[in-house]
């Protein structure tokens, strides 16, 4: 069974900080990594995609990935009220049929103004 | 990226009934993507709706309790059937971008 893991939190931080979500996975051959952002009673929502070793930054997100220690991780800088949400890491694996996505339980961020 | 609508939004239901969930996008895509995600949990890949031929079923999940059609490039329907309250969850359908995949607003289903 192919996993990713993340700690469900929920990750308290005060407004203004950094914001630091981690995630693994276990199928080595993943080429594809996600962040979605899920609001209480709403679809996820794609924050960030990363597909190469290193960071990739887009505003106040950046991604990480380390494909050698199966490692995926979001920055979330200058953290405000609004991104209190469940943050869902999901990998793109090999499946019976095709590619498919794979999601980890997902980490509960609350930013406290 | 698709625009992707889902009929109902919203239902309850008693049990032993079945309930069918539309899913509507925008664009012709290959392949729609059907999720559960109940109550505190992640998203879980129920099946996968190629167009013309039958959708492909994860461990778990059985085409006689969700069964799937995919009449065109633009449509997706996914029938919970014979319900019981652990069926209650929001089912989402999903498509592929050329490179991330989106998602429907969901079908929060309850059942009682």
């Amino acid at each position: 069974q192919k996993e990713v893991e993340q700690n469900s939190g929920p990750l308290s931080v005060p407004e203004g900080a950094i914001a630091s979500l981690n995630c693994t996975y276990s199928d080595r051959g993943s080429q594809s990594f996600f962040w979605y952002r899920q609001y209480s009673g709403k679809s996820p929502e794609l924050i960030m995609s990363i597909y190469s070793n290193g960071d990739k930054e887009d505003g106040r997100f950046t991604a990480q990935l380390n494909k050698a220690s199966q490692y995926v991780s979001l920055l979330i800088r200058d953290s405000q009220p609004s991104d209190s949400a469940t943050y869902l890491c999901a990998v793109k694996t090999a499946g019976e049929y095709g590619n498919k996505l794979v999601f980890g339980a997902g980490t509960i961020l609350r930013v406290k103004s | 990226s698709a625009v992707i609508s889902q009929k109902p939004s919203r239902d309850i239901c008693q049990r032993g009934t079945s309930l069918t969930i539309q899913c509507q996008v925008d664009s012709q895509v290959t392949m729609m993507f059907w999720y559960r995600q109940q109550p505190g949990q992640s998203l879980t890949l129920i099946a996968t709706a190629n167009q013309g031929s039958e959708a492909t079923y994860e461990s778990g999940f059985v085409i006689d309790k969700f069964p799937i059609s995919r009449p065109n490039l633009t449509f997706s329907t996914l029938t919970v059937s014979n319900m019981s309250p652990e069926d209650s969850s929001i089912y989402l359908c999903s498509v592929d971008g050329k490179y991330e995949q989106y998602f429907g607003p969901g079908t929060r289903l309850t059942v009682t």
